[in-house]
């Protein structure tokens, strides 16, 4: 079974700058998250999706953050403008259930 | 929200004792709670999980206990090898299946 998709791998930009991260799930995953792990920190949750609607966003940072998914497969993260502190692995997973399955997340350095 | 403490932060032991890292949590209607394993670089890797419907489950050298009166979840890891040096993460859900993560523990077996 082909695990959770997320593209670049690493990314460097200047702060300011915008950026775009994809992720494609598990194949039937109606749930997909994407998870903002700081450094020697644990995943914290940015947004929630069931199918193309949101379940919950209420950790994403709106002014700078926004997230789709509108065929309810695919989605994107997008960050404008990017800040220092945005530095972080940025981790897509999807679910079926309960059960969680991550992507390898995308570093994302802001210099 | 859901609050997930974990401890310790660190954890060093011998090739062949025993290790434990223990979770509490604070919503009483989560029930799903998850524990992730993190190699340095790689993407969280579900190694175990239990539902609020028993109170252990086994996987080999791996066990988990649950004790909802107290909100509290621990992960056992017996006869530790090398190769479980990592990062680990306890999570719970909510009524939304979302996850939130406790703040980790590094194990370090030490040969």
């Amino acid at each position: 079974e082909a695990g959770v998709a997320q593209s670049p791998r690493y990314k460097i930009i200047e702060k300011r700058q915008s950026v775009a991260f994809w992720c494609n799930p598990i194949s039937g995953h109606a749930t997909l998250y994407w998870y903002q792990q700081i450094l020697g920190q644990g995943p914290k949750l940015l947004i929630q999706f069931q199918n193309n609607g949101v379940v919950d966003d209420s950790q994403l940072p709106k002014d700078r953050f926004s997230a789709e998914r509108l065929k309810g497969v695919d989605s994107t993260l997008k960050i404008q403008p990017a800040k220092l502190e945005d530095s972080a692995v940025y981790l897509c997973a999807s679910s079926l259930e309960d059960l969680a399955f991550f992507g390898q997340g995308t570093r994302l350095t802001v210099v | 929200g859901e609050n997930v403490e974990q401890h310790p932060s660190t954890l060093s032991v011998q090739e062949g004792d025993s290790a434990v890292i223990k979770c509490t949590y604070s919503d009483s209607a989560s029930n799903y709670f998850p524990w992730y394993k993190q190699e340095l670089g790689k993407r969280p890797q579900l190694i175990i999980d239990i539902r609020s419907n028993v109170g252990e489950k086994k996987d080999q050298r791996i066990a988990v206990t649950l004790n909802k009166t107290a909100k509290h979840f621990s992960l056992h890891i017996t006869e530790t090898q090398p190769e479980d040096s990592a990062v680990y993460f306890c999570a719970a859900n909510n009524a939304g299946n979302m996850l939130t993560f406790g703040g980790g523990t590094r194990l370090m077996v030490k040969p």
